[in-house]
């Protein structure tokens, strides 16, 4: 079966600690995202590549960073600088020429 | 700055009703409107609208494109509970972030369907 896994589903973490989000994805897409949803608020743009060893901030880029050294994987480290991170994260993936965007089935990161 | 907003923010209605959701947006180089459907965890596709006036009509919902007032509507007849959940609208816009098939996203839209 084709799609996007993220794991853990649930994180907790202790404030200071930094934190990765894995995102992988067997659908051969190009193109991998990093969102953010808060409550009431839509999904906002952490970072996204486009292809491998490329990555670009989005609009809410701080205290965060990415890899992408495989086309299957994107994952993502909140660091200790990211003064909220508590909120779900959602990974999605895009095929070249494509406008969809998959996603996949998130991760509830808590910080205490 | 591009943005995209979504009308009303929730919405509480009965079995059986009809609901129109409302999506308006102000980007530079419009190139695609999409439409998901987020009920616990992730966003699922229900339509993309690239050329104004068509009807896209899966079931009981379908939407449809403005691009002269820069907006899009969904709507769903014959409500049941499984349609609640919050509906959200993205705009791909070509120039976005410097690169193509970047989405902004509203806030979205929380629709509870009572019994």
């Amino acid at each position: 079966d084709g799609g996007i896994t993220q794991s853990p589903k649930y994180l907790f973490r202790k404030e200071g600690q930094n934190v990765t989000l894995s995102c992988e994805q067997n659908l051969n897409h190009d193109a991998m995202y990093w969102y953010r949803q808060d409550p009431g608020q839509g999904l906002r743009l952490i970072y996204y590549s486009q292809i491998v060893n490329d990555f670009q901030k989005g609009d809410i880029a701080e205290g965060y960073s990415v890899s992408r050294e495989k086309k299957e994987s994107f994952p993502l480290t909140v660091t200790s600088a990211q003064k909220n991170p508590t909120a779900f994260y959602l990974c999605a993936s895009r095929a070249r020429g494509s406008y969809e965007q998959y996603f996949g089935p998130g991760t509830r990161l808590t910080v205490t | 700055e591009d943005k995209v907003v979504q009308s009303p923010l929730s919405l509480v209605v009965h079995e059986g009703d009809t609901v129109t959701l409302n999506c308006s947006y102000e980007v530079t180089n419009f190139r695609s409107l999409l439409w998901y459907k987020q009920e616990k965890k992730a966003p699922t596709f229900l339509f993309m609208l690239t050329s104004s006036g068509i009807e896209k009509k899966s079931g009981r919902l379908s939407s449809i494109l403005d691009k002269k007032e820069l907006s899009s509507i969904l709507n769903i007849t014959a409500t049941q509970t499984g349609d609640s959940a919050i509906y959200l609208c993205a705009v791909d816009a070509l120039n976005y972030g410097g690169s193509q098939g970047n989405l902004i996203f509203g806030k979205g839209t929380k629709l509870s369907v009572k019994p």
